[in-house]
Formats: structure tokens, sequence, C-alpha cells
């Protein structure tokens, strides 16, 4: 089992849908865990940083960490066609490496 | 500007060179670390560093090379004995101790012709 599991789409949804983009992790160790997203040939952007369980909110954006069924969520609402791109999930323990999801194609359709 | 610079961009090389590929951050970070994307294989560790003077291995780490000389600057040397060294390299740098969260570069693309 790897260590971080994120489905790689394509998902594709109508402008102004809620989106769900989920990764599930085996290491019971991990307590940092981010979303990142990537536009084409760029480097990934800091979208959102959670510490242990529990909920985040940034504009459009929330973060979910589920520390006991080790699944981490990001709902992205009324989504807009700028926010297509590859999506990836992040997680580390204290003073550890940080691992990465392998990231899921988003397309929102106008 | 704060902020983590890579250079070159872009990078070509004959086969059987090695080349290095820049990484510099101004954001006082302990923390650094080098990825490397492919297609369809998300972000995968070639190295990273906690504290200057000290780095360790990631997953991939046969056929680079670095070194932690200063806290500012994280250098991946690409060897020949890596098989097949064309990728888009990331790198990354993070406080460090309870901050993990990490600021990535613009990358480089590298191709071995």
């Amino acid at each position: 089992q790897k260590e971080v599991e994120q489905d790689p789409g394509p998902l594709s949804v109508p402008e102004g849908a809620i989106v769900s983009l989920n990764c599930t992790y085996s290491n019971s160790a991990f307590q940092y865990f981010m979303w990142y997203r990537q536009y084409s040939r760029k480097g990934p952007e800091l979208l959102m940083y959670t510490y242990s369980s529990g909920n985040k909110e940034d504009g459009r954006f929330t973060a979910q960490v589920d520390k006991s069924s080790k699944y981490i969520s990001l709902f992205i609402r009324d989504s807009q066609p700028s926010d297509s791109a590859t999506y990836l999930c992040a997680m580390s323990a204290r003073d550890d490496k940080i691992i990465f999801g392998k990231g899921t194609r988003l397309h929102i359709l106008p | 500007d704060g902020g983590i610079t890579q250079s070159p961009k872009y990078l070509f090389r004959k086969e059987g060179q090695n080349v290095t590929l820049s990484c510099e951050q101004n954001l006082n970070h302990d923390a650094m670390y080098w990825y490397r994307q492919d297609p369809g294989q998300g972000l995968r560790l070639i190295y990273y560093s906690q504290i200057v003077n000290d780095f360790q291995k990631g997953d991939i780490a046969e056929g680079y090379s670095v070194s932690r000389e200063k806290k500012e600057s994280f250098p991946l040397t690409v060897t020949s004995a890596q098989k097949n060294p064309t990728a888009f390299y990331l790198c990354a740098s993070s406080i460090g101790r309870d901050r993990a969260e990490a600021f990535f570069g613009q990358g480089t693309r590298l191709t071995v012709v």
C-alpha cells in the first residue's frame, strides 16, 4: 500500500459546482496536511495547510482532515475555469520528509 | 522579494555529462527539498535537508547528489549514472520543526539528448 493515495482523474465539473478532492494515507504519524495547486509547467502553489484533525476555510476553499479514517479532503465552492489545474495533496510527520499524492487533474467546464 | 529561485528554467545537456541545478531561498527556512516530476508520476522525493551540512536520501536518490553548505542554497547534481534524467525538477523549502508547509520554486526542465 502506498503511503498516500490520490485519484489522478481527470475530474470534469461545470462552472459554479462544488468540487471535492480527496486523499487517503496509511501512516498514522502524519500530522501536517497540505493541498497544492499546480498549473502546467509551473511549480506547485500552496493552497491550504492544516495541522492535525479538523476543518480550515479560506475563501472558496475548505480543507478537512479526518485522522481516524486517514482521509483528507479539499472542497472548492463556486468553481471557476481558472481553478482548472492539478491538485496535489501532501503530508508529513513531525521533522520528517513531505510525501505527495500523484495529483488530481481538474477541469472546470465553462 | 522573498522566495525560492531555481535556475535555469530550461537546461539541455548531452548524455553522459553531469549537470548541476541551482536552488536558492531567502526565506530563512531550515529545510529544503528536491523533487522530480514526470507525467503521471506526481512528485517523487530525491533528497532533502533539514539543516545545514546534513541531508538525507529520498525515494529516488540513485544517480543524484546534493550539498548543503549554506542555509540558502541546496544545489542538485544530476550525474551520468542517472538512467533517465530528462524530467521537471522542483526545489522546495519549509521552516522546519513545527511548520511543515513547503514553498516551491518554478522548476527546471532538464532535457538530456
